[in-house]
């Protein structure tokens, strides 16, 4: 079946350690993004990809790596110089062109720092 | 800074209660509202992207409206049953050059449906 996966479901860090978290899809979609959530806020965007080897920071990239080596991936490093890491990090891809399209979501990785 | 807001933040109805929930959105550089369905420990789901003022979408029990000239969309369940239980996402697409930019997200509105 045709979809975004992110692993791991659960990871837990020790502060001052880089992560890093996995997404990939087999969509054959060209734009992936990731999003952080804290509670009683809305999903915030740390970096996109709209092409392989090409991507841009978002609203909150400070302390967050990526790459998009291929279309099909795109890890979230998750460096010791982001201040506050402990979340929920969802990933997602779309295609993209002309048309309007929803974005797909994987299920999501729940970082926490101890 | 762009802002998009869902009211209210959360909602508790009974089986069979029709309900709506608002999004407001800024109306200036407008590409396209998506709403979104994310139930517990799976992933947001796309429920409607909705692109004209005037715009009204369905889904089962499930519809939206759009007005783009003053801001805000309301999205409406009829009936709502237990399963309806979710928090729905309102997110806005700017106007980036005449393409469609990255989604800014409200906070959600976090519906319970009692059986």
């Amino acid at each position: 079946d045709g979809g975004i996966t992110q692993s791991p479901k659960y990871l837990f860090r020790k502060e001052g350690q880089n992560v890093t978290l996995s997404c990939e899809q087999n969509l054959n979609h060209d734009a992936m993004y990731w999003y952080r959530q804290d509670p009683g806020q809305g999903l915030r965007l740390i970096y996109y990809s709209q092409i392989v080897n090409d991507f841009q920071k978002g609203d909150i990239a400070e302390g967050y790596s990526v790459s998009r080596e291929k279309k099909e991936s795109f890890p979230l490093t998750v460096t010791s110089a982001q201040k506050n890491p402990t979340a929920f990090y969802l990933c997602a891809s779309r295609t993209h062109g002309r048309r309007i399209d929803e974005q797909f979501f994987g299920p999501g990785t729940r970082l926490t720092v101890l | 800074i762009l802002n998009v807001e869902q009211s209210p933040q959360s909602l508790h109805v009974q089986e069979g209660d029709s309900t709506n929930f608002t999004c407001s959105f800024p109306s200036s550089n407008f590409y396209a509202l998506h709403w979104y369905r994310w139930e517990t420990a799976k992933s947001p789901e796309a429920l409607f992207v909705m692109t004209l003022n005037g715009d009204e979408k369905k889904k089962g029990r499930i519809s939206a409206t759009l007005n783009t000239k003053e801001g805000y969309s309301y999205l409406y369940i009829k009936g709502s049953q237990p399963e309806d239980s979710a928090t729905y996402l309102c997110a806005f697409n700017v106007n980036y050059g005449g393409s469609q930019g990255n989604l800014i997200f409200g906070k959600g509105t976090k519906l319970s449906v009692k059986p």
